[in-house]
C-alpha cells in the first residue's frame, strides 16, 4: 500500500519549452503532496505544498510563476515548469500524505522521482 | 540555511559490521523526524521515524536515537549488508501535525566493503 508514482520518470526538452510532471497518488487519497527537488550529490529541498482544491505554498526562493502546481483531485498534483531553462535541470520528487491517516501520522510517501534534462 | 545537517558525508564499513550516521538539526520546534534511505535514481525510501516524546526507536536491523538535549539524531544499522549501501537523509518536521513538508539533512553515502 501506499505507493506513490510520477510521470514521466525521464525527460529532455529545449530551453524555453514548458514540461509537466504528475505525481499520483495510487493506493490512497491525498489532500497534501509535496514537490521537492534534488540537485546531483546534494540534499532533496522542498519546493512547495500542494493542497487539493486551493493553491500551492511555494517556499522562499521558489518563483511560483515559473513552477506551476495543480492538485486538482486527491489523487493527482502536477508540477508543470514553465520556460524551462539548463539550470532547472535537475530530479524532482513528489510526497504525499494519507488523507485517512494525517490526522494521526506525519509520514509522507514518496514517489520515484523524474529526471529532468534542459538542452 | 538548512536547520539539520550531518556530520560525515561519506562512512565506509565492512559488511557485516554495524554502522552509525549521525544528523545534527538545529529546530528545537521540530517534533518528527525520519531516516530515509535513496539508491541512486530513486526517491527516497522511509526506514525509521520518531517523534519527540521519544528518544530511541527499534526497527529492524535499525535503531533510532534522539537527543533533545544537543539536538541530534543517529541512525544506527546492525550487521550491514552490501544492500545497505545508499545515501542516507534524516529529515524533520516542524511542530504542525506533519502539515509542513520535510527539511533534509545534506546526506551521508554509506559504503559497505566486501
Amino acid at each position: 500500500g501506499a505507493v506513490v508514482s510520477q510521470h514521466p520518470s525521464r525527460v529532455i526538452c529545449k530551453s524555453g519549452t514548458s514540461v509537466k510532471i504528475e505525481c499520483r497518488s495510487l493506493d490512497f487519497q491525498a489532500t497534501t503532496m509535496f514537490w521537492y527537488r534534488q540537485f546531483p550529490k546534494q540534499s532533496l529541498m522542498l519546493m512547495a505544498t500542494s493542497n487539493e482544491g486551493s493553491k500551492a505554498t511555494y517556499e522562499q526562493g521558489v518563483e511560483k510563476d515559473k513552477f506551476l502546481i495543480n492538485h486538482a483531485s486527491l489523487t493527482l498534483s502536477t508540477l508543470t515548469v514553465t520556460s524551462a531553462h539548463p539550470e532547472d535541470s535537475s530530479f524532482y520528487i513528489c510526497s504525499a500524505r494519507d488523507r485517512l491517516t494525517s490526522g494521526s501520522s506525519y509520514e509522507q510517501y514518496f514517489g520515484p522521482g523524474t529526471r529532468l534534462t534542459v538542452t | 540555511g538548512e536547520s539539520v545537517g550531518l556530520h560525515l558525508p561519506t562512512l565506509s564499513v565492512q559488511e557485516g559490521d554495524n554502522s552509525i550516521i549521525n544528523c545534527a538539526y538545529s529546530n528545537s520546534a521540530s517534533d518528527y523526524f525520519i531516516w530515509y534511505k535513496q539508491e541512486s535514481g530513486k526517491g527516497p525510501q522511509f526506514i525509521i521515524d520518531i517523534r519527540s516524546n521519544m528518544d530511541k526507536r527499534q526497527g529492524q536491523r535499525v535503531t533510532v536515537l534522539l537527543n533533545k538535549t544537543v539536538k541530534h539524531l543517529s541512525l544506527q544499522i546492525a550487521a550491514t549488508q552490501p544492500g545497505d549501501s545508499a545515501v542516507y537523509f534524516c529529515a524533520e518536521n516542524l511542530a504542525g501535525g506533519g502539515a509542513d513538508g520535510l527539511t533534509f539533512g545534506k546526506g551521508t553515502h554509506l559504503i559497505i566493503q566486501p
